[in-house]
């Protein structure tokens, strides 16, 4: 299977604890991109990447999330001392680079975050 | 971001056509309209995307109206596999996805 794959599918965390996600995009995809989704409503958007670049985040990324893409390839999302609103599922998705708006982004089939 | 407008729910029986409405009157004339679907325990699905003309593809059709301030995802026959939640997405310059609440499509035997 050569879709978008996530690591771990399922985390269950402490209150104040840190946790780190792993994402690996379809191969030879320029664009990632993190999502959150809570029961009963659609994703949100958190940050994307180009290539290695990060180069938009929602204001839904406090400063105790963090990003990175560093080889342009995998990326991770750490979350730093963990609350319980931040309970949710972790969403990937990747997109080739063709440069227009139309590219299709094709979703791993997340992580999902209980904090306790 | 502009923002579509979508029923919670629907219901169709199956091996009927569903038609999913979505309104966007605040569209702009760049914004693409993507539609995506969302089955169980599962992330996020394409299904198919137009600018301003009517558009087909082996999952579903996508009829836009001439002023392109609403659009209708049709599933021409639906299946048990379709129960899914539709996201109606208008996509602009930017590269990110702003899903609303979708409809929620049950498709009954």
């Amino acid at each position: 299977d050569t879709g978008v794959s996530q690591d771990p599918r399922h985390k269950i965390t402490k209150r104040g604890q840190n946790v780190t996600f792993r994402c690996d995009p379809i191969s030879e995809h320029n664009r990632l991109y993190w999502y959150r989704q809570t029961l009963g409503q659609g994703p949100e958007f958190l940050t994307y990447f180009q290539n290695e670049a990060q180069l938009e985040k929602s204001r839904l990324l406090s400063d105790r999330f963090s990003a990175e893409r560093p080889k342009g390839s995998f990326s991770t999302l750490e979350i730093q001392r963990t609350e319980q609103g931040d309970s949710a599922m972790y969403l990937c998705a990747s997109s080739p680079l063709a440069g227009t708006v139309s590219n299709e982004q094709f979703f791993g089939p997340g992580t999902r975050l209980t904090v306790l | 971001d502009a923002k579509t407008t979508q029923p919670n729910s629907m219901e169709s029986n199956e091996e009927e056509p569903v038609h999913l409405p979505c309104n966007h009157s605040t569209i702009s004339g760049t914004d693409y309209i993507h539609w995506y679907r969302q089955l169980p325990s599962q992330g996020p699905e394409y299904v198919i995307h137009g600018l301003t003309s009517n558009v087909n593809n082996r999952m579903a059709s996508l009829a836009i109206a001439e002023d392109r301030k609403s659009s209708t995802l049709i599933l021409h026959r639906a299946t048990l596999r379709d129960a899914a939640v539709y996201y109606c997405i208008l996509k602009a310059a930017g590269n990110k996805l702003t899903f609303g609440g979708g409809t929620r499509v049950l498709v009954k035997p």
